[in-house]
């Protein structure tokens, strides 16, 4: 079965500081891994996708992540946090059947 | 806007009644997913329709139904609420059921149970 764990339920980072949000994935076929972002009262928006095309995938808003299929991970990272970037986010996992398993999350505040 | 569509946006109901939770899919999309999201579950699948077929099930109670309709919108139905069932309820939306596909969110529908 697949699963994906988020390492950390909340991460704080001063503005302009690296961000760095941890995903590790168990699949026993090749993933496709997604990561979404959800604003206070929102609905979940896609950052970005891993579907083997590339490992290191850039997404909106200046984040990337690199799949490491040795190390089953799927970091998030941006270079330089903003204050609008302060949402929760969710690593997920794509079954066979296109359902999503999603991490536990992990809340980004950003301090001024 | 992610051209999904949940009505209503709040719902506050009593134990024991049933609610209905509508969907409007993107414009094109066939598959239709239903999540529910709470503090202790955090986010979970709960049923896929398929251009009108359920496809895959997930955690979903015998008390939770759901249909997809010829226009393709849905509805999950929940029935003998409890307190428990409190909870955000998203529905998504994709172009088919290629597990590649990115999934478009709806707002969601709160659900408070009293």
């Amino acid at each position: 079965a697949q699963s994906v764990t988020q390492l950390g339920s909340h991460v704080s980072v001063s503005e302009g500081a690296l961000v760095l949000l941890r995903c590790n994935y168990s699949s026993s076929v090749p993933p496709y891994l997604f990561w979404y972002v959800q604003y206070p009262n929102q609905g979940l928006q896609l950052l970005l996708k891993y579907t083997s095309a590339a490992t290191l995938v850039k997404g909106i808003n200046g984040f990337e992540a690199e799949f490491k299929k040795s190390e089953t991970s799927f970091h998030l990272t941006k270079p330089s946090a903003h204050m609008s970037d302060a949402a929760e986010y969710f690593c997920a996992v794509s079954d066979q059947g296109g359902k999503l398993i999603f991490g536990q999350g992990t809340e980004l505040s950003v301090k001024p | 806007d992610s051209g999904v569509t949940q009505t209503p946006k709040h719902l506050i109901t009593a134990t024991g009644q049933r609610v209905t939770l509508r969907c409007s899919p993107r414009s094109g999309d066939l598959s239709v997913y239903w999540y529910q999201q709470s503090l202790d579950q955090g986010l979970q699948f709960l049923i896929q329709y398929y251009n009108g077929e359920e496809r895959a099930k997930g955690n979903i109670l015998e008390r939770f139904s759901a249909q997809q309709f010829p226009d393709l919108h849905s509805e999950l139905n929940l029935s003998s609420l409890e307190l428990g069932d409190s909870a955000l309820y998203f529905c998504a939306s994709s172009p088919t059921r290629a597990s590649y596909n990115e999934q478009f969110f709806g707002p969601g529908t709160r659900l408070t149970v009293l």
